[in-house]
């Protein structure tokens, strides 16, 4: 079983649409949660935090269901320049340490 | 100032060489890691360093040899390089490697192998 399993899609929807990606994780001690994003040949930049209680950064918003184990992003109002691939990020634990763990991520399109 | 960077931006080689690539950080953080990311743009995480000792290291082969002569850099020294070496490598940082830390990536070395 995968460590964080992401639907790769992609998502093609149209300007101002609303998308929605969830991502699950299977190791129930995993502590920190993100969403990272990724332009074609670019590196993973950090898109928001996920916290226990939802957060929201302008037309975004990240939610975590620890009971389900899983994490969500939902965008609002798309633009052209969202298209890229959102990557799921849980911090596991391995070692000792907490080892950023990458789901393979979910291309979303945006067009006009 | 590029938080994390990276050196080759690209690399190509042939089969059987020796390569290192070169990443540093002026972000004063204690953990750098070593990611691959494959055709299907999976990223896997291959080494990890804190205050320049290895805290894991996942099922890599030990022909990829990370070294950290200081906190700020990680290098990655791969020998007799084969075809499925061929990838995206990102050098990236943490703050520390406890919970809430976000990771800050380099922008990537491609290395194709001919």
């Amino acid at each position: 079983r995968k460590e964080v399993e992401q639907d790769p899609g992609p998502f093609n929807v149209p300007e101002g649409a609303t998308v929605a990606f969830n991502c699950t994780y299977s190791n129930s001690a995993s502590q920190s949660f993100f969403w990272y994003r990724q332009d074609c040949r670019k590196e993973p930049k950090l898109l928001m935090s996920v916290y226990s209680s939802g957060n929201e950064d302008g037309r975004f918003t990240a939610q975590l269901n620890r009971a389900s184990q899983y994490i969500s992003l939902l965008i609002r109002d798309s633009k052209l320049s969202d298209s890229a691939t959102y990557l799921c990020v849980v911090r596991q634990a391995s070692g000792g340490s907490y080892i950023p763990t990458f789901g393979r991520g979910t291309s979303l399109i945006v067009h006009p | 100032d590029t938080a994390v960077s990276q050196t080759p931006k690209y690399l190509v080689t042939q089969m059987g060489n020796d390569k290192s690539i070169k990443c540093e950080q002026n972000l004063g953080h204690d953990t750098m890691y070593w990611y691959k990311q494959d055709s299907k743009k999976f990223l896997k995480i291959m080494f990890s360093y804190n205050n320049k000792e290895l805290i894991i290291n996942e099922t890599v082969p030990n022909r990829f040899s990370p070294k950290s002569p200081d906190k700020a850099h990680l290098n990655l020294h791969i020998n007799s390089l084969e075809l499925g070496d061929s990838a995206v490598y990102f050098c990236a940082s943490s703050q520390y490697t406890g919970t809430g830390s976000e990771a800050f990536f380099g922008q990537g070395t491609r290395l194709t192998v001919v």
